[in-house]
């Protein structure tokens, strides 16, 4: 069963607004990861949070942990057409020996 | 530069036959996982191996073997393809260790089971 779920599973805005996609889970976890998609192609990490921070930025990114609520959320700022894809969560459990468990995914389109 | 590449990119058979797809990484990676990516599903862990000679059996491993025998390469194979394993293939490795799980995937293999 996947571990992450992301919602809203599909996002679709103006460019140069922000996008927020959330991210459920379930089991205590080391850290949390999240990557993006574009069509056609493999995933790509963006940005790591571990399970004792609670927010975290990386240029036009934002990620916060809630560990109580065992949920995290995606902040993109200033949306451009690039930023098109699908953005996927991923839990490194506590159990999980070194396996990271995705979630569905939230397909983000930029409308220029 | 280092990378990891995945063939075939495109695979046609037909139902029952023995379908192999190659992962190859030059990022000295420890660890190698093999993903299959479906509408509605997301990605699902089917193998995965923490080093040389070593192989587990991830949340949809049935119909799917694979083999480690040297630290760039985790095949995967399908002992008899069936239709219900049409997907996209993704292999991912990482450093392994202490350090954190952080995953770098090849670009996908989609297989059609006819």
């Amino acid at each position: 069963s996947q571990q992450g779920e992301e919602d809203p599973q599909a996002l679709s805005i103006q460019e140069g607004e922000n996008a927020t996609m959330n991210c459920s889970y379930k089991t205590s976890i080391n850290n949390l990861q999240w990557y993006r998609q574009n069509s056609g192609r493999g995933l790509v990490h963006l940005i790591l949070i571990r399970s004792n921070e609670r927010e975290k930025h990386s240029g036009r990114l934002r990620v916060t942990l809630d560990t109580s609520k065992k949920s995290s959320s995606l902040l993109i700022t200033a949306s451009r057409a690039a930023d098109t894809a699908s953005y996927f969560c991923a839990t490194d459990q506590i159990q999980g020996a070194q396996k990271l468990v995705f979630g569905q995914g939230t397909r983000l389109t930029i409308n220029p | 530069d280092a990378e990891i590449t995945q063939s075939p990119r495109h695979k046609i058979t037909e139902t029952g036959r023995q379908v192999t797809l190659a992962c190859h990484q030059t990022w000295n990676h420890n660890n190698m996982f093999w993903y299959r990516q479906d509408l509605g599903h997301g990605l699902r862990l089917i193998h995965y191996s923490y080093g040389v000679q070593d192989t587990n059996k991830g949340e949809v491993s049935d119909g799917y073997s694979v083999s480690r025998s040297n630290t760039e390469d985790l095949p995967l194979t399908l002992e008899s393809a069936a239709s219900s394993q049409t997907s996209v293939y993704f292999c991912a490795s990482s450093e392994g260790g202490s350090g954190a799980n952080v995953l770098t995937f090849g670009a996908g293999s989609r297989l059609t089971v006819l």
